[in-house]
């Protein structure tokens, strides 16, 4: 069974500093791992999926690495604002299963 | 492109009772996945239906089931609610090829239905 796990449970910034969101995992046999984004009451946004065969992936002020091997990825968002301010989940998926797993999520606050 | 829609958005039920959400697939997606959300925590997985068929389950008892449309639209239904189901249930669905399991289409979810039971 495929454990996700994501720290800090909580982080609190001023607005313009760089955040580090980190994930780890225990069956390293993934083929791709999603970040998603959630607001309170709110469904999942995805912000990047990361594929298994590629070491990291861009999209504007984020940056998702994936060390497949050490179960590891981490999610940088540069510039911190405000409207970042949520809560992030990241879910690895596993070859020949069909679901995601996720861990319990980082909520970000950014002060202005 | 229409995205993921879910209906209703709050529902409140008596242990007991029977309930069914609904969801619409985004354009052109063909896959769809139900997770459960309690407080606090990330979204467990429930299934997942494709061409109106399970093909992934998991750890919830028969109580919970669906149903797939020819137009991918799904239902979630509950029998004998708990107080343990009240949470956010939510609906995501993806374009899958059915042939290989390292697909890489992102799934993309709905905002949840929100149901409390009492």
């Amino acid at each position: 069974k495929q454990e996700v796990t994501q720290i800090p449970a909580a982080l609190s910034v001023p607005e313009g500093e760089n955040l580090v969101l980190n994930c780890s995992f225990t069956d390293s046999a993934i083929y791709n791992l999603q970040w998603f984004r959630q607001d309170p009451g709110k469904g999942l946004t995805s912000l990047l999926l990361i594929q298994s065969s590629q070491r990291e992936q861009t999209s504007g002020r984020l940056n998702a690495s994936l060390d497949k091997s050490s179960g590891r990825s981490t999610l940088y968002i540069a510039a911190s604002q405000p409207g970042d301010s949520a809560t992030y989940l990241c879910a690895p998926a596993l070859y020949d299963d069909y679901k995601l797993s996720f861990g319990a999520g980082t909520t970000v606050t950014v002060r202005a | 492109e229409t995205g993921v829609t879910q209906s209703p958005t709050h529902l409140i039920k008596t242990r007991g009772q029977q309930v069914t959400l609904r969801c619409s697939s985004q354009s052109g997606h063909n896959t769809v996945s139900w997770y459960q959300q309690a407080l606090g925590q990330g979204p467990q997985f429930i299934f997942q239906y494709y061409r109106e068929e399970e093909n992934g389950r998991g750890n919830f008892p028969p109580r919970f089931s669906g149903l797939q449309f020819p137009n991918y639209s799904s239902e979630l239904n509950v029998n004998a609610l708990e107080l343990d189901d009240s949470a956010l249930y939510l609906c995501a669905s993806s374009s899958w090829t059915g042939s290989s399991s390292s697909d890489n289409s992102p799934l993309h979810f709905g905002n949840g239905t929100r149901l409390t039971v009492t």
